[in-house]
């Protein structure tokens, strides 16, 4: 069965900084390219990042660009999402989901920007 | 970047209804399209993608059309389940957009 776990949420101030994992498990990770989406409370989803199979490779929504970095681990099952210079607007749950377009999801991680 | 321009943004509708809800897309992205439906408090779920291919294990009386820049999702026959919000997905180039959902209510 494909799985998919995040965690890493939580409650940061303004400026800070997170990082986000996925666990993947029944499938085989290293063959599929990854994504993180959010979605803001109330709101609806927004693409973020990508990357490829083997990593050499990622695209970002411009909101995020330069603040976010995402990464995989192949060896341990893991798809990463560092979280840096955080605002506001970045508070939403962020999902991690297999493959375009995205056919299994995690159940997501909440991230909440306030002081 | 393609904008993805969803309608209804909500929609009324009576159990046994059919209803049909449209994206369209600001270039042309072939038939790089999905089809999610989510529900309050859950992952989204895939029902369709490329366009008008059915996710395994969705049931029939969902169906999408479309290429190039317009697509619909029709859903045949209303059921109690399937009350819920609605996204398209268009993953052609990045970055990947979605339609700003439709949200599917009863009446």
């Amino acid at each position: 069965e494909v799985q998919l776990v995040e965690s890493g949420g939580g409650l940061v101030q303004p400026g800070g900084s997170l990082r986000l994992s996925c666990a993947a498990s029944g499938f085989t990770f290293s063959s599929y390219w990854m994504h993180w989406v959010r979605q803001a409370p109330g709101k609806g989803l927004v693409w973020v990042s990508r990357i490829n199979s083997d990593g050499s490779s990622t695209s970002y929504a411009d909101s995020v660009k330069g603040r976010f970095t995402i990464s995989r681990d192949n060896a341990k099952n893991t798809l990463y999402l560092q979280l840096s210079s955080l605002r506001a607007e970045d508070t939403a749950v962020y999902y991690c989901a297999r493959g375009s377009p995205s056919d299994y999801w995690g159940q997501g991680t909440l991230v909440t920007v306030s002081s | 970047d393609i904008q993805m321009t969803q309608s209804p943004s909500s929609l009324s509708a009576s159990v046994g209804d059919r209803v049909t809800i449209t994206c369209r897309a600001s270039q042309g992205i072939r038939n790089d399209l999905g089809w999610y439906q989510q529900k309050p408090g859950k992952a989204p779920k895939r029902l369709i993608y490329a366009a008008s291919s059915l996710q395994s294990g969705v049931p029939s009386r969902f169906s999408g059309s479309g290429s190039g820049t317009e697509f619909t999702l029709t859903i045949s026959s209303l059921q109690p389940e399937d009350f819920a919000t609605y996204y398209c997905l268009q993953h052609n180039s990045y970055p990947h957009t979605f339609g700003q959902g439709t949200k599917l209510e009863i009446k």
